[in-house]
């Protein structure tokens, strides 16, 4: 079983619906949890971070963590096309070098 | 992908040819990591470094041998190509952030796409 598993998708969804990308995690001692986006062809880039349980608004995103459940969720509101990418899911452990394990990712196109 | 560099882009490898990843970082961060990607998949942990020196394997190290000689530089060496090696390969590095400088948010440089033939 994996540590990290994440909704596969593909998701498509129309311009401006809301959208939510989901993770689950059978590790407990991760603490650290990213989001990532990655375009086409290129590197991922980190989207957001959040440490606690709870939610974390960053513009049209929100990050939520629900260590109880061992869930994660990313939402995006008003989705636009320019939205459309693969989404990673990534968590730490505590001084653990760093090193995240990732989702296997899921891609949302947001279709115009 | 500001502060870290791959080269090369592109290559196309003979099976038993090797060659060097490079990767190179002007952030000054200590932990550096080698990832490959398959198509469709998520991020495997090939080698990880946490300082100039000091190397550690990942989830998939088999095949594969880097160094750390810099704080700025973490070439990857792959010798004796084989095919599974057909990947695309992302180099990255971690800096701390959040509460207390305890967690540890990586960067990835653009990768560079290997196929072996």
């Amino acid at each position: 079983q994996k540590e990290v598993e994440q909704d596969p998708g593909p998701l498509s969804v129309p311009e401006g619906a809301i959208v939510s990308l989901n993770c689950t995690y059978s590790n407990s001692a991760f603490q650290y949890f990213m989001w990532y986006r990655q375009y086409s062809r290129k590197g991922p880039e980190l989207l957001m971070y959040t440490y606690s349980s709870g939610n974390k608004e960053d513009g049209r995103f929100t990050a939520q963590v629900d260590k109880s459940s061992k869930y994660i969720s990313l939402f995006i509101r008003d989705s636009q096309p320019s939205d459309s990418a693969t989404y990673l899911c990534a968590m730490t452990r505590n001084t653990n070098a760093g090193k995240s394990t990732f989702g296997d990712g899921t891609t949302l196109t947001v279709k115009p | 992908n500001a502060g870290v560099t791959q080269t090369p882009k592109f290559r196309i490898l003979k099976i038993g040819q090797s060659m060097t990843l490079q990767c190179t970082q002007d952030m000054n961060h200590n932990y550096m990591y080698w990832y490959r990607q398959d198509p469709g998949m998520g991020l495997k942990l090939i080698y990880y470094s946490v300082g100039a020196g000091i190397t550690d394997k990942g989830e998939v190290p088999n095949g594969y041998n880097v160094s750390r000689s810099t704080t700025e530089d973490f070439p990857l060496r792959l010798e004796l190509a084989a095919p599974s090696q057909t990947s695309v390969y992302f180099c990255a590095i971690a800096t701390r952030e959040g509460a207390g400088g305890i967690t540890d948010t990586q960067y990835f440089g653009p990768g560079t796409r290997l196929t072996v033939l």
